[in-house]
Order: C-alpha cells, then sequence, then structure tokens
C-alpha cells in the first residue's frame, strides 16, 4: 500500500535553516492532510494539519504547502531547532473515511 | 493538557495467548482507533470505534481482533490468539467533539509494544 509515500529515509539540517520534509499521495479521494512528529518510545504528536481547500497553512516555526495538482504536500521548519530532531509522519484521510494513511516517516535530524 | 494513555507499556506473551492492550482516550471525545507499527514499518490503521460499535476496519483487523469501551473511559483491544507477526507497537487514538468539525485531528497515545514469542 503505497498511497502515502515519503521518498527521503532521513535529512540532516544545520540548525538555524530551514527544514523542508516532502510526502507524495496517490489517491485523489484524500481531502484532509496532517503531519505527526515522533521521537522514539513515544506515539506520533500532532504537528499541523491542512484541509484541500487550502494550500498553505502555518503555525509558528511550521508551514505546511499542499499542490493538488501535484498530489504533493511539505512541511517546512524554520528556523530548524535540536529539539526538532525526530522522525516526521506525513498521513492523510478520505472524505467519509476515519483511517489516517501514514507514510514510512522521514528521521530529521538537526545539526548545531 | 489532555491526553491518550495506554497500558501497559509493554507486554511479553507467548504465541496462542490472548493479550488485552488498554487505553484511556481523551475524555468528551467520541471517536476512538487502533493502529499498529511493526518494526521498520509504517504505521497502520487496524480499526475506529464511534457510538459504541465498529465504524470503519481494515483487512488486518480479522477475527482475531476485537475492540470494546467496557465503560466511560477505557478502550480496549483484544488479540485472541497471537501469532508471531503480532508482534509490532500498537497506538490508541482518540478525535473528535460533540458539535465539532467532521473531521478532527486523531491524538495518539504512547504506544504498547507488544512481543509475542
Amino acid at each position: 500500500d503505497q498511497q502515502v509515500k515519503q521518498n527521503s529515509p532521513s535529512l540532516s539540517v544545520q540548525e538555524g535553516r530551514i527544514s523542508i520534509l516532502n510526502c507524495d499521495y496517490t489517491n485523489s479521494m484524500f481531502d484532509y492532510f496532517l503531519w505527526y512528529k515522533k521521537y522514539p518510545a513515544e506515539g506520533p504528536t500532532f504537528l499541523i494539519s491542512i484541509s484541500s481547500i487550502k494550500d498553505k497553512n502555518e503555525d509558528g516555526r511550521f508551514t505546511v504547502f499542499l499542490n493538488k495538482s501535484a498530489k504533493h504536500l511539505s512541511l517546512h521548519i524554520v528556523p530548524s531547532q535540536p529539539g526538532d530532531s525526530a522522525v516526521y509522519f506525513c498521513a492523510a484521510s478520505a472524505q467519509g473515511a476515519q483511517k489516517l494513511v501514514f507514510g514510512q516517516g522521514t528521521r530529521l535530524t538537526i545539526n548545531p | 493538557e489532555p491526553e491518550v494513555t495506554q497500558t501497559p507499556s509493554h507486554q511479553v506473551t507467548q504465541m496462542g495467548q490472548e493479550v488485552i492492550l488498554r487505553c484511556v482516550p481523551i475524555s468528551n471525545h467520541l471517536y476512538f482507533y487502533w493502529y499498529r507499527q511493526i518494526l521498520g514499518q509504517k504505521v497502520e490503521f487496524l480499526v475506529s470505534f464511534y457510538n459504541n460499535e465498529i465504524s470503519e476496519k481494515s483487512e488486518i483487523f480479522d477475527d482475531q481482533f476485537s475492540v470494546e469501551r467496557p465503560d466511560g473511559s477505557n478502550f480496549t483491544l483484544k488479540i485472541r490468539s497471537t501469532k508471531l507477526e503480532d508482534s509490532a507497537m500498537y497506538f490508541c487514538a482518540s478525535s473528535g467533539l460533540a458539535g465539532g468539525p467532521p473531521r478532527e485531528t486523531q491524538y495518539f497515545g504512547p504506544g504498547t509494544r507488544l512481543l509475542v514469542l
């Protein structure tokens, strides 16, 4: 099941710079997208979401961009901080469905 | 801040044994979920539960699995006869306030690591 894909298993960014995490999806029925952050031995923590009626949503240092025609979304973190080092999951759901479909995750490392 | 809690944090069991994983969702949430993550794989949806019944389930959620909300606070996942391949991290999640928007963010618990020997 490859409906949601995060093609970069890992990303390394210098502290203070921008981190850009990418996610692609194939199911055109998806209309709600979320980003979660996960530390080892913890559950996914909600970061930010976006509905398909928007193309951008911002919350503090986190901004999510949605390109529906390309079936692509990205999470921008700026400025990146050491505490942002974690695995980031993209997830999607379709209208009328409750389940979230997750990508494989991208491990983000912020270097001092 | 309200959070989803899960017990136990770790469970080791023998193949063929029954296990019950417990969750306390965020109070006043209406939708409850179980997901699992096998080591090195994606987080996968198992089941959602609303108004005291299963509202959606995946093909993973076969007859070996059942869910229950035995009282006003707990939400449980039972695996009747565990298999080696049931070894995974199991996450409970909850969402949805009465009168809220139709699509609510799901909030996850810390997980129960299940190891079947």
